[in-house]
């Protein structure tokens, strides 16, 4: 089974709408994370966290929220959907200080959002 | 803020050496990583390495770090149509830093 799922996988939704895209992770990870990926802009950091009372905006929150229910848990909200936000977004996971020194990131598969 | 630039695709006939460029700006980084994204999925860690390090080996994978220059390099020996995939490079200054990304470079592999 994966260690980090996201749901849904695929979201199709029309401009103005709210959306959640949700994220739960098994590897017992403090930190958590939500990117976008757009073709030739790489990863951007959206929100991160970590811990479960510690939320932080990345460099393209606007537009976005997060809540981090459980340490297992990180969801993303669009609170009004708009075109510009067509992307892949991806959740991670990962844990300073634990089981690895190296803050190596653990990836979900991506959900693919189109706003329409 | 800190910064961390690829080139954006590279393309090699398989068998031969590919050299994935990457440069970033925190001259405080303290692990550099390379990232593997395959095609419909989400990032995978490759490889990595301690700013204290030049240099790391792991099979056909080498990792070349010039920490005066700020430049990290990824070669991949005999490379295979499988390694066709999308190489992040990212840094990290430790403790309570988040992870940098760069743009990521396309790789594709010709039979």
């Amino acid at each position: 089974d994966a260690d980090v799922t996201q749901t849904p996988r695929n979201r199709i939704t029309k401009t103005g709408k709210r959306i959640m895209l949700e994220c739960s992770q098994t590897k017992g990870h403090d930190r958590m994370y939500w990117y976008r990926q757009d073709p030739g802009l790489g990863l951007r950091l959206i929100y991160y966290s970590f811990d479960v009372k510690d939320i932080n905006k990345g460099e393209i929150s606007d537009g976005y929220s997060v809540s981090r229910q459980a340490q297992a848990k990180f969801s993303l909200s669009l609170e009004s959907a708009i075109p510009n936000q067509t992307a892949l977004y991806f959740c991670a996971t990962s844990d300073l200080g634990r089981d690895s020194s190296t803050d190596t990131q653990y990836f979900g598969p991506g959900t693919r959002l189109t706003v329409l | 803020g800190e910064d961390v630039e690829q080139s954006l695709f590279l393309s090699v006939r398989e068998g031969d050496s590919s050299v994935i460029n990457c440069t970033y700006t925190d001259s405080s980084s303290t692990y550099l990583y390379w990232y593997k994204q395959e095609p419909g999925a989400g990032l995978q860690l490759l490889t990595y390495i301690f700013s204290n390090m030049d240099m790391k080996q792991d099979q056909r994978l080498t990792v070349l770090l010039n920490k005066k220059d700020k430049h990290l390099s990824l070669r991949i020996a005999d490379t295979q149509t499988g390694d066709s995939a999308i190489y992040f490079c990212a840094e990290n200054s430790g403790g309570y830093q988040k992870v940098t990304f760069g743009t990521g470079t396309k790789l594709q592999v010709i039979p």
